[in-house]
């Protein structure tokens, strides 16, 4: 069964902040949230990972709320070249990912 | 680029038939995990090798099977091969085992594409 709930589609403007949400309820305290994304048919790209504090790296910001129950990631200025699916995953047994349907985001020039 | 490869990159077959995929995984990567992404099914994870071992399972049919060489590289054998099965399929590596207390990343390779005529 999922454990992470994403909207299936978002819009963002070249340029602009694009922040997807994921809800993650069912997560364990010590339960990793992990981000990917998907171009095309393209192998998935590892974005950003985190447990419980936020994270940023060269790609992105990842936003955990105190109750640990859901997530934000936020690719700062996005570019055409962010268009993707966007996956947000909790493990399940031992190393296990489960991608579910993720977000397809589509940045407008 | 993930540093992990596969090949081949496109595989074209009959039903009935029997193909191997061949994964190379990162440098220093003991674990690795093959995925099978269908246009109905979404990403789905097949296996997971630790170390030349089975270490998990998931949605992997009976006429698959896998394995992982001293040297690290894995082969994803599919047998018996139905229209159905034609799909995307994507190694991904990682350092370890995985496990519920560690943080594991996997990194995937770009993928065979299988068409089964």
């Amino acid at each position: 069964d999922a454990k992470t709930t994403q909207p299936p589609s978002m819009d963002c403007a070249e340029g602009r902040a694009a922040n997807l949400p994921c809800n993650h309820s069912t997560i364990s305290g010590n339960e990793y949230v992990y981000w990917y994304r998907q171009i095309h048919s393209q192998g998935p790209q590892y974005i950003i990972h985190g447990l419980k504090n936020n994270e940023t790296n060269e790609m992105a910001s990842l936003i955990i709320t105190e109750d640990r129950k859901s997530s934000t990631l936020i690719l700062p200025h996005a570019t055409l070249r962010d268009t993707a699916v966007y996956y947000c995953i909790v493990r399940v047994d031992g190393n296990q990912f489960y991608f579910g349907t993720g977000t397809s985001l589509t940045v407008i020039p | 680029d993930s540093g992990v490869t596969q090949t081949p990159k496109h595989l074209i077959t009959a039903t009935g038939q029997r193909v191997t995929l061949r994964c190379s995984p990162r440098s220093g990567d003991l674990s690795v995990y093959w995925y099978q992404q269908s246009l109905d099914q979404g990403l789905q994870f097949l296996i997971q090798y630790y170390n030349g071992e089975e270490r998990a399972k998931g949605n992997i049919l009976e006429r698959f099977s896998a394995q992982q060489f001293p040297d690290l590289h894995s082969e994803l054998n599919l047998s018996s091969l139905e229209l159905g099965d034609s799909a995307l399929y994507f190694c991904a590596s990682s350092p370890l085992a995985g496990g519920h207390l560690w943080t594991d990343t996997q990194y995937f390779g770009p993928g065979t594409r299988l068409t089964v005529l």
